[in-house]
């Protein structure tokens, strides 16, 4: 049984590039969850996805967005980068309305 | 409103025990705790729900007292494998299935 899984493992861009990150959820999972997880931090939330809409939002910028596929996978998407959003992307997996749920190995990227 | 984890950082060899505990300022409908090894995933450690149970399995079990918005997590004849950093997540009263991470505290089991 596959769990979590995310692609790419590490990215490096520059200040003011676009990325796209992504995530297909432990099976059986319908729901999905990113965050961010900086340096020595616990992980933060960005948002989550539910039948292909977003259902809730933590404290982040338009400049993060994603979106949820047929198939339960979802990409998250950061434009104009900074600096500061160099860190680990984690996503998480659960079914709707279970509480436990399950993450990813994450994706580090680092914005030069 | 993050929960605050104590104490940060533990250091203890093999056969030790050591407690973790996770306070918040906001009533509670439960409390996650995984564990992070260095570049891999959290895993999920378990979950306590309003109620005060504890739980446990093996030598890693937890309570939560709902009254004081706290909860620790308990490790007993700690083993090397235990090492990594210990998140809780607690999830607000009336919540959303969405837990908010701390910190974390940092475990280092020395042979």
């Amino acid at each position: 049984d596959a769990g979590v899984t995310q692609s790419p493992t590490h990215l490096i861009k520059t200040r003011g590039q676009q990325v796209t990150l992504r995530c297909s959820p432990k099976s059986g999972h319908d729901t999905v969850s990113w965050y961010q997880q900086a340096l020595g931090q616990g992980p933060q939330f960005i948002f989550q996805y539910y039948e292909e809409e977003e259902r809730q939002r933590g404290n982040f910028p338009d400049r993060f967005s994603g979106h949820q596929f047929p198939n339960y996978s979802s990409e998250l998407n950061v434009n104009a980068l900074l600096l500061g959003d160099s860190a680990l992307y984690l996503c998480a997996s659960r079914m709707w309305g279970g509480n436990i749920q399950y993450f990813g190995a994450g994706t580090r990227l680092s914005v030069l | 409103q993050q929960p605050v984890q104590s104490p940060q950082a533990v250091i203890l060899r093999e056969g030790e025990d050591a407690v973790i505990n996770c306070s918040s300022s906001k009533a509670l409908y439960s409390v996650h705790w995984y564990r992070q090894k260095h570049g891999e995933a959290p895993i999920f450690l378990m979950i306590l729900l309003k109620g005060g149970e504890q739980k446990g399995h093996d030598k890693i079990s937890a309570s939560f007292n709902e009254k004081k918005q706290q909860s620790s997590l308990y490790l007993t004849a700690s083993q090397l494998s235990y090492s990594g950093t210990y998140f809780c997540g607690t999830e607000a009263s009336g919540g959303s299935y969405i837990p908010t991470f701390g910190r974390g505290t940092s475990l280092i089991v020395h042979p």
